[in-house]
């Protein structure tokens, strides 16, 4: 089944505290990227890897680190996590199209809180 | 940086109607997203249209594009209860360096209902 995982699903941590949050996906995409989500300001771009070993900054990358070593892992490090990193969090995958990346493939999505 | 974004906010309606949603955004685009997400899960990718492109159909859903307003609208027709959710426009722009940067709108809350 074409799908991205996220792991973990939950998370509840404490300031300070490095975590990772991995992400796959099993469909050879070239793209993908982390958003987060937050009540009354929709999903924002935290990272974007056009493919492997290439990976850029999105609208809100402070606090976080990604690496793009092989094809399908896109794991989302917080080095030093902090309260307003609490949110919930999306890996997506697609296909990189001439003029442009294609539909996204989301997946089920991280809640992380920072206390 | 380019920002989609959605009107209206919310939008409630009978089953049997049509809703339509509209998305604006504020530079030149590669191509133009329209997503469904239920309730704090991970969002469903609905079409895809291109900027070279008008209007494109899938099932009951119609997306219209206008790149000299830059804007485009979603129209869902019959609309049934199934389809209460959030609605989102993502924009890919095609500046230097922007490729890839896709910029999400903050979405139109639907209810349908019964």
């Amino acid at each position: 089944e074409a799908q991205v995982t996220q792991n973990p699903r939950y998370l509840i941590t404490v300031t300070g505290k490095k975590l990772t949050v991995t992400c796959s996906q099993n469909m050879n995409h070239e793209y993908m990227s982390w958003y987060r989500q937050d009540p009354g300001l929709g999903l924002r771009q935290i990272y974007y890897s056009m493919n492997v070993e290439v990976t850029d900054k999105g609208d809100v990358p402070e606090g976080y680190k990604v690496s793009r070593k092989e094809k399908r892992n896109f794991p989302l490090i917080l080095e030093s996590p902090s309260p307003n990193q609490t949110s919930l969090y999306f890996c997506a995958s697609s296909l990189s199209e001439a003029g442009g990346v294609g539909a996204q493939y989301f997946g089920p999505g991280t809640r992380l809180t920072v206390t | 940086s380019q920002q989609g974004e959605e009107d209206p906010q919310a939008l409630s309606i009978q089953e049997g109607e049509n809703a339509t949603m509209n998305c604006s955004y504020k530079t030149s685009i590669n191509n133009l997203q329209w997503y469904r997400q239920n309730s704090g899960r991970g969002l469903v990718h609905l079409i895809l249209i291109r900027s070279n492109e008008r209007e494109k159909h899938s099932g009951r859903l119609r997306v219209t594009l206008d790149t000299s307003k830059k804007s485009s609208s979603l129209l869902i027709t019959a609309s049934r209860a199934a389809d209460t959710a959030s609605y989102f426009c993502a924009t890919d722009g095609n500046a230097e360096g922007s490729q890839g940067n896709l910029i999400f709108g903050k979405g139109t809350k639907l209810s349908v209902k019964p």
